[in-house]
């Protein structure tokens, strides 16, 4: 079984401050991770994506993950974040192998970006 | 670029009554899933889809769910005898293969069970 843990369920943050939002997974196989966005009505779309090589992935409007296998765990960064960052992001994993495998979520963690 | 689109993306329902939700995944995508999210909790997954069969489901997916995918584009949840704790907002995804492959998330249907 694997589950997700986003340790923050909110997070205020000025604009233009660096952001870090925290996930930890555990599984018992090998991963792929993913972070999404939900934006106010709508539905999640994909941030970025870790599934082997480089630990430090990057993903659409300046954000970045780094997996860290040893800590098992994949934080989403940002180092100046705007007021349209302000939304829902879930982080998410699924393991590898069989087709059609379910993503896992975590709980989510709500930006809330000030001026 | 491509998107899932489902409707409605607001469904009302009396409670004990059968309610379709739809779904019309990426074209070219083969792999199709169905989440809820209950107000204030997590995504929780229900059920994926391949080849025209249930590949995995959740334990929330019981017999009073049901899958289809009726035709070449559409892929419908089917609800029998809805119950208030029903009410959610039910997700919609895609992918094009299988799992190192990112799902595509529609909008979201919410239903209300009254």
């Amino acid at each position: 079984a694997q589950s997700v843990t986003q340790l923050d369920s909110q997070v205020p943050v000025f604009e233009e401050a660096p952001v870090e939002l925290r996930c930890n997974y555990s599984s018992s196989v090998s991963v792929y991770l993913f972070w999404y966005v939900q934006y106010p009505n709508q539905g999640l779309q994909l941030l970025l994506k870790y599934l082997s090589g480089s630990t430090l992935v990057k993903g659409i409007n300046g954000f970045e993950a780094e997996f860290n296998k040893s800590q098992t765990s994949f934080h989403l960064r940002k180092p100046s974040v705007h007021i349209s960052d302000t939304a829902e992001y879930f982080c998410a994993v699924t393991s590898g192998g069989n087709a059609g495998n379910m993503l896992t979520f975590g709980g989510g963690t709500r930006l809330m970006v000030k001026p | 670029e491509p998107e899932v689109t489902q409707t409605p993306s607001h469904q009302v329902t009396q409670m004990g009554q059968e309610v379709i939700l739809r779904c019309v995944p990426i074209s070219n995508h083969l792999y199709f899933y169905w989440y809820r999210q209950i107000l204030g909790q997590k995504v929780e997954f229900l059920v994926s889809f391949y080849n025209n069969e249930i590949s995995e489901k959740s334990e929330i997916f019981d017999d009073q769910f049901s899958v289809e995918r009726p035709d070449g584009s559409n892929f419908t949840l089917k609800i029998r005898s809805t119950k208030l704790e029903d009410s959610a907002m039910y997700f919609c995804a895609s992918s094009r293969l299988n799992s190192n492959q990112p799902q595509h998330f529609g909008d979201g249907t919410r239903l209300s069970i009254l």
